[in-house]
């Protein structure tokens, strides 16, 4: 089975862009989720997607910006860029309903540089 | 606010030791607790999970202790292994809301 899968691995961007990125979670699993990781920061959670619809979200702003589509493929959209928006950005799919009592399963991530 | 700890940043081991992972929570209604490993360019792996009716729960190699009263889970790995090295966060969330994660700690096992 395929796992989770992130486009593109990595982005160099300007500071007041706008970017889209985009995740692919293993086929069957209804339930995504994004974290940026920063140094020292871990991992903050961003917000989940379930069966279309946004069920969690964390403390971003609201530059930050998702959606998932009905085959589960998921993006997340950064607006007006800032330097400090530079960092991985992770996705996480699972099969439950509920992401937080059962594993994710991790993409590899998309590494965002803004200059 | 940190609601989930991991104090240590890093951790060095020799091979065939045990490794002593541990991390701290404020929150007393978290009710999951995961550990997740993470490869440099890889996303981070699941490696076991604890729910807060039990105190301790092994898989191999890996063992996560909770004590509830202290507000304190660990992770015990034995023996240690050269490809343990990577850092290693752990996760709680409350009734199966959004996990949240620890900064995590960097695990080195030296020969």
């Amino acid at each position: 089975k395929a796992g989770v899968t992130q486009t593109p691995r990595y982005l160099i961007k300007t500071r007041g862009q706008q970017v889209t990125l985009s995740c692919s979670p293993i086929s069957g699993h209804r339930s995504v989720s994004w974290y940026q990781q920063t140094p020292g920061q871990g991992l903050q959670f961003l917000f989940e997607y379930f069966s279309e619809t946004q069920r969690n979200k964390g403390n971003f702003p609201g530059r930050f910006s998702g959606r998932q589509f009905s085959n589960s493929r998921s993006e997340m959209n950064v607006s007006t860029l800032e330097l400090g928006d530079s960092a991985l950005y992770l996705c996480a799919s699972s099969s439950t309903l509920a992401a937080g009592s059962y594993e994710q399963y991790f993409g590899p991530g998309t590494r965002l540089t803004v200059t | 606010d940190q609601q989930v700890k991991q104090n240590s940043p890093s951790l060095s081991v020799q091979e065939g030791r045990i490794s002593i992972l541990n991390c701290d929570y404020t929150n007393s209604m978290f009710d999951y607790f995961l550990w997740y490993k993470k490869y440099p360019a890889e996303g981070p792996t699941f490696l076991i999970s604890i729910s807060s009716i039990k105190d301790k729960n092994e898989d191999g190699r890996f063992t996560v202790f909770l004590n509830k009263s202290a507000k304190h889970l660990s992770l015990h790995i034995v023996p240690s292994q050269p490809g343990d090295s990577a850092v290693y966060f752990c996760a709680a969330s409350v009734n199966t809301d959004k996990l949240i994660f620890g900064t995590g700690t960097r695990l080195q096992v030296f020969p």
